[in-house]
């Protein structure tokens, strides 16, 4: 089974607005990470937060980690269309691996 | 581009068949998975391999198997195919200075009929 779990499957919003996805995991980590993937192309990765991080930005993302909780949250302010794909996060360990969650759908509407 | 090279791009086959499917990791990097994503499974971790040794081992069927040649590019063998088999397959890779960010290719489109 697959150690990352995100909510919600789908979410839809319209442009300009922001969209918050959160992932759950169940075992310690390494770190955090998220991915992007436009239907049917290869996974692009986005972020990476370590373990002893709380709050990570890059441009418009902003992603949270909450290790008490086990849970990471990826914000994305001020949507536009082409934000449209689905977005995975994944949990590294020690070791180097990463495990992917199934991945939240986000459609940005015009 | 992420740097990791997947060919063929697109393959259709029978069922029973077997197919090859082929990766190039990012230049240095001597780790290189491969993933399944099909719509009803989403994204599943297939196998890991480190500078040509298996390292990790995910929900890999017996018919299929993989190796990391010399070079580090890498090849999926795919046997005995059937309609489920029908999904996107992706290599990835990942080096000492990328901590545990993997770099995907772009996928090779498997359609059995």
């Amino acid at each position: 089974s697959q150690q990352g779990e995100e909510d919600p499957q789908a979410l839809s919003i319209q442009e300009g607005e922001n969209a918050t996805m959160n992932c759950s995991y169940k075992t310690s980590i390494n770190n955090l990470q998220w991915y992007r993937q436009n239907s049917g192309r290869g996974l692009v990765h986005l972020i990476l937060i370590r373990s002893n991080e709380r709050e990570k930005h890059s441009g418009r993302l902003r992603v949270t980690l909450d290790t008490s909780k086990k849970s990471s949250s990826l914000l994305i302010t001020a949507s536009r269309a082409a934000d449209t794909a689905s977005y995975f996060c994944a949990t590294g360990d020690n070791a180097g691996k990463s495990t992917f969650g199934d991945g939240t759908t986000l459609t940005v509407k015009p | 581009d992420s740097g990791v090279t997947q060919t063929p791009k697109h393959l259709i086959t029978a069922t029973g068949q077997r197919v090859t499917l082929r990766c190039s990791p990012r230049s240095g990097d001597l780790s290189v998975y491969w993933y399944q994503q099909s719509l009803d499974q989403g994204l599943q971790f297939l196998i890991q391999y480190y500078n040509g040794e298996e390292r990790a081992k995910g929900n890999i069927l017996e018919r299929f198997s993989a190796q990391q040649f010399p070079d580090l590019h890498s090849e999926l063998n795919l046997s005995s195919l059937e309609l489920g088999d029908s999904a996107l397959y992706f290599c990835a890779s990942s080096g000492a200075f990328s901590g545990n960010t993997i770099y995907f290719g772009e996928g090779s489109w498997l359609t059995v009929v």
